[in-house]
């Protein structure tokens, strides 16, 4: 069954420095969506993207984020100056329209020192 | 904002119970999704539910979307220890997003 992939796994960074989370969305999808969980908290939606812009953003995601589908299988979160709070899990989901239901990926774990 | 509050957030139970795990909202949603989660793993999508008053079974699990689509429950008939895990439900906002709750932690003693 088509998966989405996402590397990698485990991030460590020192704060401060630019850290890129990669995701290869499910190949026919064409919606997708950067959540983060930190520890012991709820999943919370960061951005979701189609027809290669932005479509909406949460207030967590600020001028320090950006994505991108830099070409036609990969979608990516960058956090330009990392932050001790950025710490989490960070998950990647497609879809195949938009209201279509969601599938994730294992996700990356970013720990900020 | 919309929230969706998921009850209750820890449940142990013996192997053959019954349970419901519910999710309400006070906001409608498009269509809600239930996901279970493994430690260091993403949420794997159970089921979507889109029209209100809909009711999907998959084996003992049963699912149920209130009819207004503001809330939720999940049935687990005869529990297994195998169904022990983490329970999520999201509600879909338009095609933008998903609004998460805290989750069910479900405990299923043998």
């Amino acid at each position: 069954e088509p998966e989405v992939t996402q590397t990698p796994s485990h991030q460590v960074t020192q704060m401060g420095q630019e850290v890129i989370l990669r995701c290869v969305p499910i190949s026919n999808h064409l919606y997708f969506y950067w959540y983060r969980q930190i520890l012991g908290q709820k999943v919370e939606f960061l951005v979701s993207f189609y027809n290669n812009e932005i479509s909406e953003k949460s207030e967590i995601f600020d001028d320090q984020f950006s994505v991108e589908r830099p070409d036609g299988s990969n979608f990516t979160l960058k956090i330009r100056s990392t932050k001790l709070e950025d710490s989490a899990m960070y998950f990647c989901a497609s879809s195949a329209v938009g209201e279509q239901p969601q599938h994730f990926g294992d996700g990356t774990r970013l720990s900020i020192l | 904002t919309q929230l969706l509050e998921q009850s209750p957030q820890f449940l142990s139970i013996q192997e053959g119970e019954n349970l419901t795990v519910y999710c309400n909202s006070s906001s409608v949603f498009s269509s809600l999704q239930w996901y279970r989660q493994e430690p260091g793993e993403g949420p794997v999508l159970l089921v979507t539910v889109v029209t209100g008053g809909e009711v999907k079974k998959l084996k003992r699990l049963t699912f149920q979307f209130g009819d207004a689509r503001k809330d939720s429950s999940l049935h687990i008939t005869a529990a297994q220890p195998g169904d022990t895990g983490l329970y999520l439900c999201a509600g879909a906002v338009g095609a933008q997003k998903l609004v998460f709750g805290q989750g069910t932690r479900l405990t299923i003693n043998p």
